[in-house]
This record gives structure tokens, C-alpha cells and sequence, in this order.
């Protein structure tokens, strides 16, 4: 039973550029939510998706979107970056009307310089 | 609004001993609480959720106990082993009702000497 799994594991892009991460939900879970994780802090949520739709957010700007797929896998796309925005972006998966169990992918480590 | 916080920060142990690792929240309307572990630089690994209803849960060496009215949680290690050194961090959804985001704490880096 494959997990959650994130794609690509690095990445490096400059300032103002534009990045996409990717993420497959762990079999069964239909639910996808996102977090960034600075060094040395919690995870901040960003968003959640449900049935191809944004449910929920944090208190992230809009350069942050996102979008699922109806196989359930989504993706996180991130514009006109920042510094700031450097950190690991984690993707957690859980089952509706389950117990609401969160599980997570390995990250994607982003870098901006 | 929702915070989590953790104490201590940080912890070093012999190998072999007990531990325990806690967890504050501010409202005690919660719909469940959940303890992860997370290497360095990897994500993270659910370890125990504990629903409102439930006192304790128990996985292995590992037992979390909820007290939802004092706002707090305990997750105890017991017989303590290198291979438990991680950042173990707690969280829960904001409010009472069943919610996929999670607030979490910013977690105790738990190192054990051998």
C-alpha cells in the first residue's frame, strides 16, 4: 500500500519565478491538505482540496493556489517567489468521514535565491 | 484561536530511560489530537491519534494521554533508544468539529545517547 508521495524531493529556483509541487494521496484518501514548514517550526497549513475543490485555507496570499485532480492527487503552485518562501512543503492525505487521521509525504524541500 | 506549545524545546537522555513529552493547547475544544515524529529534514510519521473522547492511546513503547479540560497531552517513551532521537511534534484541529487542518506546536527535538 503505497503512502503519500511528493515529487520533485529538491528544488532551486530564483526569485519571481514560478514553482509547481506535486503530490499523490495515500490509496483510499480523498482528501489533500498542504503546509509549509520553515526551519525550526511547526507546519503552517495553506490549503485543503476535497472532490477537486479548495475547502479550506490559511493565511497564505493568493500566489499560492492549488488544484486536484479526480483521481485525487494535487498540486501546489506557488507565484512570483520570495525568499521567504524557502522552506519544506509537506502534503498530507486523509480519508473523509474517517477517523481524520493525517498522513504525510516526504516533503518537497524548496530553495529561492 | 488555536495554540499548540510544546516543552521543552529540547531534551537529551541517556538510552534506557522513560521520557515524556508534553503538549499545551489553549482551547479545550478539541476534536482529536495527534502526536507525529519527524526526522531531520524528512516529513512526518503519525505516531498516535487520540480522539476527544479518549483518555490514553498506546502503540508500542509509546502511550499519549489527552486531558482535554486542563488543555494538555503527554506522549511517554518508554526504555528509551537511539533510534527514537527525532523532533516529535503534537497537533490538533482548530475548533471542536472534524477539520483536515491541523495546528501544531513547534515540536521537542528529542536526542538519546547511547
Amino acid at each position: 500500500d503505497a503512502g503519500v508521495t511528493q515529487s520533485p524531493t529538491h528544488l532551486i529556483k530564483t526569485r519571481g519565478q514560478q514553482v509547481t509541487l506535486r503530490c499523490s494521496p495515500k490509496s483510499g484518501h480523498d482528501t489533500v491538505s498542504w503546509y509549509q514548514q520553515a526551519l525550526g517550526q511547526g507546519p503552517q497549513f495553506i490549503f485543503q482540496y476535497y472532490e477537486e475543490e479548495e475547502r479550506q485555507r490559511g493565511n497564505f496570499p493568493d500566489r499560492f493556489s492549488g488544484h486536484q485532480f479526480p483521481n485525487y492527487s494535487s498540486e501546489l503552485n506557488v507565484n512570483a517567489l520570495l525568499l521567504g518562501d524557502s522552506a519544506l512543503y509537506l502534503c498530507a492525505s486523509s480519508r473523509t468521514g474517517g477517523s481524520h487521521e493525517q498522513y504525510f509525504g516526504p516533503g518537497t524541500r524548496l530553495t529561492v535565491t | 484561536k488555536q495554540e499548540v506549545t510544546q516543552i521543552p524545546a529540547a531534551l537529551s537522555v541517556p538510552e534506557g530511560e522513560n521520557l515524556v513529552l508534553n503538549c499545551s493547547f489553549t482551547d479545550s475544544a478539541i476534536y482529536n489530537l495527534q502526536w507525529f515524529r519527524q526526522d531531520p529534514g524528512k516529513g512526518l510519521t503519525s505516531l498516535l491519534l487520540i480522539q476527544s473522547s479518549q483518555r490514553e492511546q498506546t502503540s508500542g513503547r509509546l502511550n499519549a494521554s489527552l486531558d482535554k479540560s486542563s488543555g494538555r497531552s503527554t506522549l511517554y517513551i518508554a526504555a528509551s533508544q537511539p533510534g527514537d532521537s527525532a523532533t516529535y511534534l503534537c497537533a490538533v484541529p482548530p475548533g471542536g468539529g472534524a477539520t483536515n487542518k491541523l495546528i501544531f506546536g513547534t515540536g521537542t527535538l528529542l536526542a538519546v545517547q547511547p
